[in-house]
């Protein structure tokens, strides 16, 4: 079946970019929409960004302008791009498929993988 | 932002009993909710959709219900695999609720 599997650093200084990746195993990429969703410890998950597999994105606002979500069908992975971290980014970060039916739903997930912000 | 409450935030029950999550929306959301379950070191699930459609392949002891701004979401005969953390999430600007922590008793 179709598996979702995080990876990147778990320490990112403060000020510095992070990079993850999500690698979709047991199917295509392609005909789906992709989603970032995150953590941070004792709070609400926090909904980040999607992205179809033709490359149209759609953020959440509060984080629009240090996000970027792309997609890479050849390698069946897309990845998560965020800059000017602080503290208040540390998180556990999953991706998920976005799928709909008569409502739109996070019907697969990640593990999540726990990043931390620290210098 | 749409603001989901969910109540409580954590509950003790024993097997075989029946429990009952709530989840509260700011504004009304027609039936866009949706409810997770999160069982420690694994990755989150999907239960039920549009407030009371259950996923293919989750069993029917899970159930939920509810329109407009207050949402249920009912365990019957809780399975000791059921003690995790579910959470609800609204699907018209995509926000979740904080989670309810189900323990064994």
């Amino acid at each position: 079946q179709v598996q979702l599997q995080e990876s990147g650093p778990g320490l990112v200084k403060p000020w510095e970019p992070l990079s993850l990746t999500c690698t979709v195993s047991g199917g295509s990429i392609s005909g789906s929409y992709w989603s970032w969703i995150r953590q941070p410890p004792g709070k609400a998950l926090e909904w980040i960004g999607y992205i179809y597999y033709s490359g149209s994105t759609n953020y959440n606002p509060s984080l629009k302008s240090r996000v970027t979500i792309s997609i890479d069908t050849s390698k069946n992975q897309f990845s998560l791009k965020m800059t000017s971290l602080t503290a208040a980014d540390t998180a556990v970060y999953y991706c998920a498929r976005y799928s709909s039916s008569s409502v739109w739903y996070f019907d697969l997930w990640g593990r999540g993988t726990l990043v931390t912000v620290s210098s | 932002d749409i603001q989901m409450t969910q109540s409580p935030s954590s509950l003790s029950a024993s097997v075989g009993d029946t429990v009952t999550i709530t989840c509260r929306a700011s504004q009304s959301i027609s039936n866009y909710l949706n409810w997770y379950q999160q069982r420690p070191g694994e990755a989150p699930r999907l239960l039920i959709y549009a407030a009371s459609t259950l996923q293919s392949g989750v069993p029917a002891r899970f159930s939920g219900s509810g329109s407009g701004t207050d949402f249920t979401l009912t365990i019957s005969s809780l399975q000791p695999e059921d003690f995790a953390t579910y959470f609800c999430q609204q699907t018209y600007s995509t926000t979740f609720g904080q989670g309810t922590k189900v323990e064994i008793k």
